[in-house]
């Protein structure tokens, strides 16, 4: 079946410094990917759209020149925190529909802890 | 907005009993609706995938149902065993689409042996 990857499942940087994560869907076309984050004891809530070929859309609240999305291809989304504090320490996941005739599926990657020390 | 809420927050129970985690959702409007669980320090783990055409779906000791036009879902686990012990989650598409998708809170299963 479809299945999304998500890279690295676990990252630790230093404060100041920028991580990306990747997102890929290994088996089927994604156009669209969205991006998801998970605050200390709240539930996942949705970061942003990531559109192939074109800018992503972000949630309100989202700061998009801290949290850069890039959709080069269509099956390949990569998240990018810059000058990464430690408050922006959390488990990240991404998300691609499967279309109709995955019944409306919506795959999500295994998700990205990420440490800022 | 679709508005997800999970009750209760937590639950411990002793090993062997069945046990329901319930999912509620505002706009009923939805296509499917996916259960998920998810260990400490770890990613998400898919556990089934109902759509809105489905009343119920099962996969070995789980069974998850769905009511639509009372905005929720059952997640049934029989049975249970300390293994189960994770936070388990609901996502339900955004009102309009299916793919955006609002968790729910969770509910964080202790299985005590």
């Amino acid at each position: 079946g479809a299945v999304v990857s998500q890279h690295p499942s676990r990252v630790i940087c230093k404060s100041g410094t920028s991580v990306k994560i990747e997102c890929r869907s290994l088996d089927f076309q994604a156009t669209t990917m969205f991006w998801y984050r998970q605050f200390p004891k709240q539930s996942l809530m949705l970061m942003a759209t990531s559109n192939e070929g074109s800018k992503a859309t972000y949630e309100q609240g989202v700061e998009k020149d801290k949290f850069l999305i890039n959709h080069a291809s269509l099956t390949l989304s990569t998240l990018t925190v810059t000058s990464a504090h430690p408050e922006d320490s959390s488990f990240y996941i991404c998300s691609a529909p499967g279309g109709p005739l995955s019944g409306n599926t919506i795959y999500f990657g295994e998700g990205s802890w990420l440490t800022v020390v | 907005k679709q508005e997800v809420t999970q009750i209760p927050a937590a639950l411990s129970v002793p090993e062997g009993e069945n046990l329901v985690l319930n999912c509620s959702f505002t706009d009923s409007a939805i296509y499917n609706l996916q259960w998920f669980r998810q260990d400490p320090g770890k990613g998400l783990t898919s556990l089934l995938l109902i759509q809105s055409s489905q009343r119920e779906q099962t996969s070995g000791r789980l069974n998850a149902s769905l009511d639509k036009s009372s905005g929720r879902s059952t997640l049934y686990i029989a049975a249970s065993q300390p293994g189960d012990s994770a936070t388990y989650l609901c996502a339900v598409p955004n009102s309009g689409g299916y793919q955006k998708v609002t968790f729910g809170t969770g509910t964080k299963l202790q299985v005590i042996p």
